[in-house]
């Protein structure tokens, strides 16, 4: 099945300060979503983003089908955007999501 | 608009006792999928269910575990008896009518079973 691979595993920032989470996967892919899963548990949808660039406010992503990679940037990071970052991609008509293992961000003030 | 609505937010039961988890998924959304979160194994699909109909049913860990959608907006995942290793959090999904549409999650059920 397809794999899907985060890095950095971790991150920790100051806050003001920018970053970029980087999603591999390892085949074709018609759905590409990141969601933030906040300290109580729930995940919130960033993005839907299966090509293209996208931007929402100081978050923005990239995904290149044909390299099979996508990047999130978080710029002026705040302490609210602690938690951890979730890839996940489908393929095929199912529509069934495979999750990477997370970034872990933690922003200090 | 609601988004996905899930009960009980926590439960705590003890072993050998039936945990029944519900789902009301977004108005319109033609699929419903149920997840399970776990510190080992991470975020993983366990069922999903198109117009109402299981479609694949792969990822349920074992005949413990049930999954029914009586009506488009109503599923329950019912584990029958419960184990200390089924304590997760059990996420329940949408997603418009084509399957590889953007999916929005609930706010998941912790389950801890003692």
């Amino acid at each position: 099945g397809i794999q899907v691979e985060q890095s950095p595993p971790d991150l920790i920032l100051q806050e003001g300060a920018n970053s970029t989470l980087r999603c591999n996967f390892s085949d074709s892919v018609n759905n590409l979503q990141w969601f933030h899963q906040n300290p109580w548990g729930q995940l919130i949808n960033l993005f839907y983003i299966p090509s293209g660039t996208k931007q929402n406010g100081r978050l923005s992503a990239t995904t290149v089908a044909t390299e099979r990679y996508s990047l999130l940037y978080i710029s002026s990071s705040q302490t609210t955007d602690s938690g951890v970052y979730f890839c996940a991609v489908s393929s095929g008509n199912t529509g069934k999501l495979i999750f990477g293992q997370g970034t872990t961000l933690q922003v200090k003030p | 608009d609601a988004g996905v609505i899930q009960s009980p937010r926590h439960e705590v039961t003890e072993m050998g006792q039936e945990v029944t988890l519900r789902c009301k998924p977004i108005s319109g959304h033609d699929y419903l999928f149920w997840y399970r979160q776990t510190m080992m194994r991470g975020l993983e699909l366990l069922i999903y269910f198109n117009n109402n109909v299981p479609i694949d049913d792969s990822g349920m860990p074992e005949d413990r575990f049930s999954a029914k959608m009586p009506n488009a907006s109503f599923s329950t995942l019912k584990i029958q008896p419960s184990e200390p290793r089924d304590s997760a959090v059990y996420f329940c999904a949408s997603s418009p009518r084509q399957g590889y549409n953007e999916q929005f999650f609930g706010p998941g059920t912790r389950l801890t079973v003692l």
